[in-house]
This record gives C-alpha cells, structure tokens and sequence, in this order.
C-alpha cells in the first residue's frame, strides 16, 4: 500500500516568515494531495489540495507545490502568523472506486509572535 | 446542516467491554472512514465505505467491525476492548471520489 512521510515532525518561525512541510508518498498511481489543518482539540480541516494534472496551486498566503517525478509534494505558508499554529497533515489518494486515504504523521507549526 | 457528528464524544471502556461509535452525516455523502489517531501517528484508516450497505478494511481493522445500513451512519464496533485501542477516533464523509474529506470531532476512547 501506500506510504507518506512527513517531515518535519515540528517547526517553529518568528511570525512574518515563512513555513514549509515535505510529504513523499511511494505509490505513482496516487493523484490527489490533501493539506489538512487540525487545531488542538479540533478535527481536522482542508485547508488546500493539488491534482496530479497541476504543478502548483496557490490560495492566498498557502500554496502546494507537487513533483510526481520524485513524488513528493510541499506545503507553503508565506507571512505565517500567531493562528497558523496548529498540526498539519498531508495525505495521498488514488481516486477511482476506492479512494483510500493515507496520511502523513503531522508537523507541528508554532508561529511565534 | 450539521454536518458529521459522532456520538459519544468520551468513553472510557474496561478491557473486554464491547460498545459501539456511532458517525452520522447529512450531506447525502456516497463515502465515509473511520480513523484512528495517536500521538506521532497521524491518522491510521480502519474501516471505510464507498456506499450504503458496503465496507472494506483499511490499514489497521484488527479488532474493529463496521456497518452501514444507512447512507447516513457508519457504524465502528469494538467486540472486545484492547489498552492498545486508546485512541481519538475520527469519522470522516466525502462526496464523490478525490473530494474534500468532512471530518467529525472525534470521539476520545480510553481503554483500562
């Protein structure tokens, strides 16, 4: 089966900067890349996704970028902030009859004021 | 619209107990998961359901069963309680295929 890591498992930046989480995943047919925000005590939340059919997505202060050559994809958070702080989690999906999903064991993201 | 809801939200169970989470949704979804997630471990897929009345197992089911007669619930059922099955148990509905997964908030189950 499918097989994503995470990296870093923690990360910490002085509010302002900028912030990025790696995901590799080992299955090439999986072609839907999830980012998922989880607050302390909350459930998780999209925050953005990327397709195999797209090298890169942008929404505001988030983009994810995505390499299906070497299969990893990226997480980046420009002018981080105080309430950018949270667990995030990648996940990796072949959607068809299926889709399962596999995710990534998490970065913790603490932006410092 | 409440979305996805899990009942109950805390349980503590003593080992061999039996009990049983209920997820429900009710945004018409065709997909729904239950996960489980430790601390380090992100979240582990258990059982999942691609439409009513079918299931199939995820990467971890040992010691878990599942149900959805209705399109609306999904139902994860633990026969015989495990220590090692403390965990926050998240259930999760999707539309259609490669869409956004709608989360529950978590049902927090300790095992004694």
């Amino acid at each position: 089966g499918e097989n994503v890591e995470q990296h870093p498992s923690t990360l910490s930046v002085q509010e302002g900067d900028s912030a990025v989480i790696k995901c590799t995943y080992s299955d090439s047919a999986s072609n839907y890349f999830p980012w998922y925000k989880q607050e302390l005590g909350k459930r998780p939340q999209l925050i953005i996704d990327i397709r195999s059919n797209v090298g890169e997505k942008k929404d505001q202060r988030i983009a994810v970028t995505l390499n299906k050559t070497a299969k990893h994809f990226s997480l980046h958070i420009t002018e981080t902030q105080p309430e950018d702080s949270a667990v995030y989690f990648c996940a990796a999906s072949v959607s068809g009859n299926f889709n399962k999903f596999y995710f990534g064991s998490g970065t913790k993201l603490n932006v410092k004021p | 619209n409440a979305g996805v809801t899990q009942t109950p939200k805390f349980r503590v169970l003593k080992t061999g107990q039996s009990m049983t989470l209920l997820c429900a949704q009710d945004m018409n979804h065709e997909y729904m998961y239950w996960y489980r997630q430790d601390p380090g471990m992100g979240l582990r897929l258990i059982h999942y359901s691609v439409g009513e009345g079918t299931t199939a197992k995820g990467e971890v089911p040992d010691g878990y069963n599942v149900s959805r007669l209705k399109k609306q619930n999904f139902l994860l059922g633990l026969e015989s309680a495990a220590p090692s099955q403390t965990s926050v148990y998240f259930c999760a509905s999707m539309e259609t295929s490669a869409r956004e997964q709608y989360f529950g908030p978590g049902t927090r189950l300790t095992v004694t």
